[in-house]
């Protein structure tokens, strides 16, 4: 199947913690993002990388950081996580001007 | 800050009734989408609209947009249970090809009653 996959799925951690979220797609999009819904539903944009490259950081915290390996993956690092960093993070890849498509989400719990 | 602005909230209609749904937004924009989100899922991409273009069309989906007001709306043709979820707008900035950020409206809830 054609898409984007994210995994975990779900993630409970403690304060403190370091974790990681993996993102690939298999479209053959050049464009990767990271975004956070929080729990209003809002959903902003933190990261968009495009083949490997860094395009749009937005104002996220230092502990926050992505990693591009290649232009099918995106993965993102959160070290020292805090109670407020609790929300569903998507991945989502995009070629051009066209519609995104987004992975099914990570819910990031953090006791 | 947000860019998009959702109206109703949350709307709740019989199975077979239209839905409407409106967005309005701040800032000049190259294109509008709009993104379907069922309970604990991803978003679904369901239509893009040029900032060219007045009206689009696919399936039951009929979106409008006029520039001159910022605003967008989103109707859905007799509704189905299947269709309850969340609705987003997204506006992407004109000059933003490469890389372009989707800035979300705050989503309507609509529930399809059967």
């Amino acid at each position: 199947d054609t898409a984007v996959s994210q995994t975990p799925k779900y993630l409970v951690t403690q304060m403190g913690n370091d974790k990681s979220i993996k993102c690939e797609q298999n479209l053959g999009h050049d464009t990767m993002y990271w975004y956070k819904q929080d729990s209003k539903k809002f959903l902003k944009i933190m990261f968009s990388y495009n083949n490997k490259e860094l395009i749009i950081n937005e104002t996220v915290p230092n502990r926050f950081s992505p990693k591009s390996p290649d232009k099918a993956h995106l993965n993102l690092h959160i070290n020292s996580l805090e109670l407020g960093d609790s929300a569903v993070y998507f991945c989502a890849s995009s070629q051009r001007v066209s519609g995104y498509t987004f992975g099914s989400g990570t819910r990031l719990t953090v006791v | 800050s947000q860019q998009g602005e959702e109206d109703p909230q949350a709307l709740s209609i019989q199975e077979g009734e239209n839905a409407t749904m409106n967005c309005s937004y701040k800032t000049s924009i190259n294109n509008l989408q709009w993104y379907r989100q069922n309970s604990g899922r991803g978003l679904v991409h369901l239509i893009l609209i040029r900032s060219n273009e007045r009206e689009k069309h696919s399936g039951r989906l009929r979106v409008t947009l006029d520039t001159s007001k910022k605003s967008s709306s989103l109707l859905i043709t007799a509704s189905r249970a299947a269709d309850t979820a969340s609705y987003f707008c997204a506006t992407v900035s004109p000059g933003e090809t490469s890389g372009s950020r989707l800035t979300f409206g705050e989503g309507t809830q609509l529930t399809v009653n059967p």
